[in-house]
């Protein structure tokens, strides 16, 4: 079946350093990948997004490339900020009909000033 | 667009008892999911509904769970008997369900302590 795996946290940076989060995935097809952020006591938030081979999701300075050849959408910053202290979420829409969202265990992140 | 909301936002029970979460989603998006995540986990699908249709279940939705969409609007999950091992968070999504966007919008969730 469809799986995500990321690498295990948590992950310490100082302020301004460049972050790297890594995530493959296994899936049949094509899927839709996915950066969801969590920060501390709220919901899951979009990040940013990929649909198809060689697309580069980003925002607010985050961003991640869709390989087909590596399987692998990993998350990169360069210069990281302490409000970016959360946990991140790598996840792929299954293909089939009803497009659920497979997730990754999570990676925290905490930047330090 | 006010987001999709959850309540109770927080849920303490004793193990045996019901409850009942409610999810409303974003205005006009036709798709709403129900995920369970558990401490230091991702997200798990639970159920899926396309309007009022419940369409797809997980086997992690055991026979004390049921959900509805009545008129395709708000749902309730509802868990009867609670078990200590259903602690957990409770997050419901939304999406607009067009070929356009497949991107999953998410409550706060609803975070469920069984004692």
């Amino acid at each position: 079946g469809n799986s995500v795996t990321q690498m295990e946290g948590p992950v310490t940076l100082s302020e301004e350093a460049f972050l790297t989060i890594n995530c493959t995935y296994t899936a049949t097809g094509y899927p839709s990948l996915f950066w969801y952020v969590q920060y501390p006591g709220e919901g899951l938030q979009l990040l940013l997004k990929a649909t198809k081979a060689d697309d580069k999701g980003s925002n607010k300075g985050f961003e991640a490339t869709y390989r087909k050849e590596t399987t692998s959408f990993h998350l990169e910053k360069g210069s990281v900020q302490v409000s970016d202290s959360a946990v991140y979420f790598c996840a792929l829409s299954d293909l089939g009909r009803f497009q659920k969202l497979v997730f990754g265990t999570g990676t925290r992140l905490l930047v330090s000033p | 667009d006010t987001g999709v909301s959850q309540n109770p936002r927080h849920k303490i029970t004793k193990r045996g008892q019901n409850v009942t979460f409610r999810c409303d989603p974003i205005s006009e998006h036709n798709r709403l999911y129900w995920y369970r995540q558990t401490l230091g986990q991702g997200p798990e699908f639970l159920t899926y509904f396309q309007n009022e249709a419940q369409l797809e279940k997980s086997r992690l939705l055991s026979d004390r769970f049921s959900a509805e969409r009545p008129k395709g609007s708000f749902s309730t999950l509802e868990i009867q008997r609670t078990e200590q091992g259903d602690s957990a968070m409770y997050l419901c999504a939304s999406s607009p369900g067009t070929m356009e966007s497949d991107t999953q919008y998410f409550g706060p969730g609803t975070r469920l302590t069984v004692l």
